[in-house]
């Protein structure tokens, strides 16, 4: 079976300081692995995935992720956040090739300061 | 990116009601659409999988009687909650999937009973 692990429930962090929002993964085989932002009562935004080549990967809205295979994971970062980056994020893998259901991570809520 | 609605985006019903939720896929033809459930605070768990043409598949624990599943047509896939009682309200999330790699979500549609 596969997991996902977002250890943090919330990251505070100053606008304008580095953001990083941690996941580790579970599964077997060649993982897919996704980012997506959800605004309050609103759906899921795509930010970024990694399917296989380079081990980061550029999204939208200047969020990147690397993908460590050997640590099992794919923590999402942007190198200057704002306020506007509020939101609550997921992490989410699939089984690639063997599957395409997804499993979500729990959720981090970013809290972007003035 | 693509785009997928549903409707309606919030629905109150009394308890014993059904209620039918859309998920439209509107500017790609999807022969696969996801079913999630999220609570407050929470990430988000498939409930089914929805296939063009034939039965869903719906994961351990989920009510196939309860949650009843139509994918009509290749741009539309229905969720019809039967005899709705409070502890089915939530926000529940549909997704359509074009390729292998990447689900497009919709906006959610946030069920109250009461």
């Amino acid at each position: 079976a596969q997991s996902v692990a977002q250890p943090e429930d919330q990251v505070n962090v100053a606008e304008g300081n580095p953001l990083t929002v941690k996941c580790t993964y579970s599964v077997s085989g060649n993982p897919y692995l996704f980012w997506y932002v959800q605004y309050p009562n609103r759906g899921l935004q795509f930010l970024l995935k990694y399917i296989t080549g380079d081990n980061l990967v550029k999204g939208s809205y200047g969020f990147e992720a690397e993908f460590n295979k050997s640590q099992t994971s794919f923590h999402l970062k942007k190198p200057s956040a704002l306020v506007s980056d509020s939101a609550l994020y997921f992490c989410a893998v699939s089984p690639g090739a063997a599957g395409n259901k997804l499993t979500f991570g729990g959720g981090t809520r970013v809290l972007v300061k003035p | 990116g693509a785009v997928v609605s549903q409707h309606p985006s919030w629905v109150i019903c009394k308890s014993g009601t059904s209620v039918k939720i859309e998920c439209r896929s509107l500017d790609f033809q999807a022969t696969t659409m996801f079913w999630y459930r999220q609570f407050p605070k929470q990430s988000l768990m498939l409930m089914a999988t929805s296939n063009e043409g034939s039965k869903a598949t719906y994961e351990q624990g989920v009510e196939k009687d309860k949650f009843l599943i139509n994918h009509a047509s290749l741009t539309l896939s229905t969720l019809t909650v039967t005899s709705a009682h409070p502890e089915d309200s939530s926000f529940y999330i549909c997704s359509s999937q074009r390729d292998p790699y990447e689900q497009y979500f919709g906006p959610g549609t946030r069920l109250t009973v009461t």
